[in-house]
């Protein structure tokens, strides 16, 4: 079964600067999509990034990055220019192959001191 | 597009009670998906239809808990003599037929049973 581990419960970072978050994850598959979703107060799930594990290319939306070792089973989101609004819950998220249910990491949450 | 709806956004009930929850999707999405989540966790699969049809149901959700999808356009999730180990966040999400693209999620009803 696939797991998804976030090890970092908390994470705080200063308004602009940059920020990294760690996700890893266990599959035996081979071709396969990672998300990262973002949760904010209000609560609404909102897709952040994701990540084909057959382009080697690391996926970029505006701030946000991935840096994606597939070999590792690595899947880090970078937030740069930190902003007030980036201040949720971030979850690391895997869909099964087939009916693309999710497994979910257990979270981490973000803190923007300005 | 009006995004996925959930309603009530918030229950209270008593133990014992039954209660009903409620999720629109995407019009054009396939596929939903209910998660729930217990505070301090990520969403964990409860079950999902393609079309009108439940595909799978997780081993969490009990004989107490049903979830329909007629015509293939609203869901309900009924959780019949709640206990309050039920407490929790229920998503509803939706994606078209593959979901590589991620899901769209719901605002979730919050559920507390005293």
């Amino acid at each position: 079964a696939q797991t998804v581990t976030q090890s970092q419960p908390e994470m705080s970072v200063q308004e602009a600067e940059t920020v990294t978050l760690s996700c890893t994850y266990d599959t035996s598959e081979s071709d396969y999509y990672l998300f990262w979703y973002k949760q904010p107060p209000s609560r609404q799930m909102i897709l952040v990034i994701r990540q084909e594990a057959y382009k080697q290319q690391n996926a970029t939306e505006n701030r946000f990055s991935v840096n994606f070792q597939k070999a590792a089973k690595s899947f880090s989101l970078k937030i740069s220019d930190s902003q007030l609004g980036d201040a949720a819950m971030y979850f690391c998220a895997y869909p099964n192959f087939g009916n693309e249910k999710l497994t979910f990491g257990t979270g981490t949450r973000l803190t923007i001191i300005p | 597009d009006t995004g996925v709806s959930q309603d009530p956004r918030h229950k209270i009930t008593k133990r014992g009670q039954n209660v009903t929850f409620r999720c629109d999707p995407i019009s054009e999405h396939n596929r939903l998906y209910w998660y729930r989540q217990t505070l301090g966790q990520g969403p964990e699969f409860l079950t999902y239809f393609q079309n009108e049809a439940q595909l799978e149901k997780s081993r969490l959700l009990s004989d107490r808990f049903s979830a329909e999808r007629p015509k293939g356009s609203f869901s309900t999730l009924e959780i019949q003599r709640t206990e309050q180990g039920d407490s929790a966040m229920y998503l509803c999400a939706s994606s078209v037929l593959t979901g590589v693209h991620g899901y769209t999620f719901g605002s979730g009803t919050r559920l507390t049973v005293v």
